[in-house]
C-alpha cells in the first residue's frame, strides 16, 4: 500500500462542474503539497499545508491532520484547469512522498 | 526572481553511458532536492542536497548520485544508463531550515536508448 493514496486516479468533467480530488496518506507529516503538472513536465506548487483549508482564486484546499486526509476542490472549472493535480507529503527534512497523480479533463 | 533552471531539458543516452544533469536553484535557496518521475512508478525522491552534503537520500541503486556546489547548485549524475532510466528528471529548490513551498524546475527528460 502507498504512503500517499489519491482519487480519483482519472477524472473527466463539463466545464463549470465543481471538482474534488481526494489525498490519503498513512505517514506522520510537517506538510502537505498539492501540486500541479501540465503536459511537458513542468510542476507548480498550488498550495502547502499544514492545518486548515487555503484559498486561492478557484482553488481550495483543505486538510484533517487527524483523518490524514487532504482535498483539492475547484470550483467552476474551465477547460485550462486540465493538468495532473500530485499530492506530496513532507517528511523529514524537504522529502517529498507523492501520490500516484490525479488526471483532470475539462471538457468545454 | 529567476525560478529553478534546469539543463539540460532533453537528452539521449545510450544504455551504458553517464549523463550529468544540473539545476540551479532559486536565488537564497540553499536546499536542493531531486526526483525521479516515470509513467510507472510516479515521482519519487532521489536525494537531497544541502550546503554541499547530501541530508536525505531516497531508494535508489548506487549509480545515481548528486552534489551540490558553494553556490547551492546541484548537479546529478546517473552512470551505467539502463532502459529503465528514462525518465523526466525534476529538481526543486527550498529554504532548508523550515518547509516552505517547493518550486520546482521544468525537468530534464532522459532518453536511454
Amino acid at each position: 500500500k502507498n504512503e500517499v493514496e489519491q482519487s480519483p486516479q482519472n477524472l473527466t468533467a463539463q466545464e463549470g462542474e465543481f471538482i474534488t480530488i481526494n489525498c490519503s496518506y498513512s505517514v506522520g507529516i510537517s506538510a502537505l503539497h498539492w501540486l500541479q503538472q501540465h503536459p511537458g513536465g513542468g510542476i507548480v506548487s498550488l498550495f502547502m499545508l499544514s492545518s486548515g483549508k487555503k484559498k486561492h482564486g478557484r482553488l481550495i484546499a483543505t486538510i484533517n491532520i487527524q483523518e490524514k486526509h487532504s482535498s483539492l476542490h475547484i470550483t467552476a472549472s474551465h477547460p485550462r484547469d486540465s493538468a495532473v493535480y500530485i499530492c506530496a507529503v513532507v517528511q523529514g527534512a524537504q522529502k517529498l512522498v507523492f501520490g500516484q497523480g490525479t488526471r483532470l479533463t475539462i471538457n468545454p | 526572481k529567476a525560478g529553478v533552471t534546469q539543463t539540460p531539458r532533453y537528452l539521449i543516452k545510450t544504455r551504458g553511458q553517464q549523463v550529468t544533469l544540473s539545476c540551479s536553484p532559486i536565488s537564497g535557496h540553499r536546499s536542493v532536492s531531486w526526483y525521479q518521475q516515470t509513467p510507472g512508478q510516479g515521482l519519487q525522491f532521489l536525494f537531497e542536497y544541502f550546503s554541499e552534503t547530501q541530508r536525505n537520500k531516497g531508494n535508489f541503486p548506487g549509480r545515481f548520485s548528486g552534489r551540490q556546489f558553494s553556490n547551492s547548485r546541484s548537479e546529478m549524475n546517473v552512470s551505467t544508463l539502463e532502459l529503465g532510466d528514462s525518465a523526466l528528471y525534476l529538481c526543486a529548490s527550498s529554504f532548508p531550515d523550515r518547509v516552505t513551498e517547493a518550486f520546482f524546475g521544468q525537468g530534464t527528460r532522459l532518453t536511454v536508448v
